[in-house]
């Protein structure tokens, strides 16, 4: 049972750049979202999906798109990529829209824009 | 709002000796709590959650936590720490309704041998 599985582990990007930070879940989970970590931030929601189709703005969205054209991807994409978009990423998923449910976190995404 | 304080960002102790990382909350509702914990490199993991059954709630690895709504405290304690318990420590909030959790900043505990 992978979980939930993202890639890549790293990546370093030059400003201006697009890429897309792939996220799976073998888990059926309707509930996917992704995740930004800074130094002593904590987790900020960037954008979430309570189902394949449906997407939704979180905390801080900006520079950011999503799709959910499965129930299993949950792909990020960076636009154009800035440095204050060095971060690692982590995306999530829960097998409920409530939240009171125990959320699954992938490995995280180490990336850096210089 | 929901909004979490976690009161140290650093904890230090020495090996066998007990743990209190410690979590204040905010919520304008009956909340669900919980302990994540973040090992280097790796992802996050449950701890523990509250979901307003017991106050007092068991996690994995010997960990528990007691939800005070007097206090609005959701504090993580363990009798006795051992090498491995050394990561970080996230305390998160959620509301009912709310699709999003809330995470604290995080406490890194150290343990020493």
């Amino acid at each position: 049972n992978a979980g939930v599985t993202q890639t890549p582990k790293f990546q370093v990007l030059k400003t201006g750049q697009s890429m897309t930070l792939q996220c799976a879940q073998d888990m059926n989970h309707e509930y996917m979202s992704w995740y930004r970590q800074d130094p002593g931030m904590g987790l900020r929601l960037i954008h979430y999906s309570v189902g394949a189709g449906i997407t939704d703005q979180g905390e801080v969205p900006n520079g950011y798109n999503v799709s959910r054209s499965t129930t299993e991807d949950f792909p990020l994409r960076l636009l154009s990529a800035a440095p204050s978009q060095t971060s690692v990423y982590f995306c999530a998923s829960s097998y409920s829209r409530q939240t009171n449910t125990e959320a699954f976190f992938g490995q995280g995404t180490r990336l850096t824009v210089v | 709002a929901q909004s979490v304080t976690q009161l140290d960002s650093h904890v230090s102790v020495s090996e066998g000796t007990p743990v209190l990382l410690r979590c204040n909350y905010s919520s304008s509702y009956s909340p669900s709590l919980f302990w994540y914990v973040q090992h280097p490199n790796k992802g996050l993991q449950l701890l523990l959650k509250y979901t307003s059954a017991a106050t007092l709630v068991k996690g994995i690895n010997g960990f528990e936590a007691e939800f005070k709504k007097s206090e609005t405290s959701f504090h993580l304690t363990k009798p006795s720490a051992h090498m491995s318990d050394a990561a970080e420590y996230f305390c998160v909030v959620s509301e009912t309704g709310r699709r999003a959790l809330t995470f604290g900043s995080g406490t890194r505990l150290q343990v020493q041998p």
